[in-house]
């Protein structure tokens, strides 16, 4: 099974930081990778797919790069709002796998 | 609007079995490929499986740890997703998400539902 990475497991920041995760898988998954945000106490909420593809409705502030092996989500300028989990998740193959996240606090 | 219901969670013993159910609405059920997310408290997400639609031949993946013991099915007339869950073990104590997507990812999730497994 593909093995996936994130760096850092977390960090603080502050209000209008750029922030940058990486996201790295254990082989090449082309661009098969999306990332989440996840709040405390709900459910994930997907930001972006097939890597750099943001889902409607999510702030512009929020981008993803990268294909192979190497994935990063950026975020341009930190709102409050954006405090949270970030998890990355691979669906080139079964079985899919998720990162183990990285806590984003101020 | 994507609705996503899950039931059904609760406290099982070790050993022992239950079954998820997920009602789905907003969206052609029929043609969708339907997935389960756990996530164990204070831990991370972990894929369970996904199902495709009939269509697409109906079959089901899992991940490794659960292969063998937990069943994904559908009944597309109801518009209900299952998860039936076999030999129990402590570890399988998570909330369980049912997702759905066109993405390739989990586009859209339910609330979740709690399976607690102690004796």
């Amino acid at each position: 099974a593909i093995q996936m990475t994130q760096s850092p497991s977390s960090f603080s920041a502050s209000p209008g930081d750029r922030v940058t995760i990486t996201c790295r898988a254990s082989q090449a998954i082309n661009n098969y990778l999306a990332w989440y945000q996840q709040k405390p106490g709900k459910a994930p909420k997907i930001l972006i797919y097939a890597a750099s593809t943001l889902q409607s409705g999510v702030p512009a502030r929020f981008s993803g790069s990268g294909s192979g092996t190497d994935f990063t989500l950026t975020i341009s300028s930190l709102q409050s709002e954006d405090f949270a989990t970030y998890y990355c998740q691979h669906y080139y193959n079964y079985p899919f796998t998720f990162g183990p996240g990285t806590r984003v606090d101020i | 609007e994507v609705q996503l219901v899950e039931s059904g969670g609760g406290l099982v013993q070790p050993g022992g079995s239950v079954r998820l159910s997920c009602v789905a609405s907003g969206f052609i059920f029929n043609k969708a490929w339907m997935s389960w997310v756990r996530q164990a408290p204070e831990r991370g997400l972990e894929w369970v499986g996904r199902i495709k639609s009939k269509n697409d031949g109906g079959t089901a993946d899992y991940a490794a740890p659960v292969r063998g013991r937990f069943t994904i099915s559908r009944d597309d007339a109801k518009n209900t997703l299952y998860l039936q869950m076999n030999s129990l073990k402590t570890e399988d104590t998570a909330v369980y998400y049912c997702t759905t997507g066109n993405s390739g990812g989990e586009d859209d999730w339910g609330q979740g539902t709690l399976v607690t497994v102690s004796s």
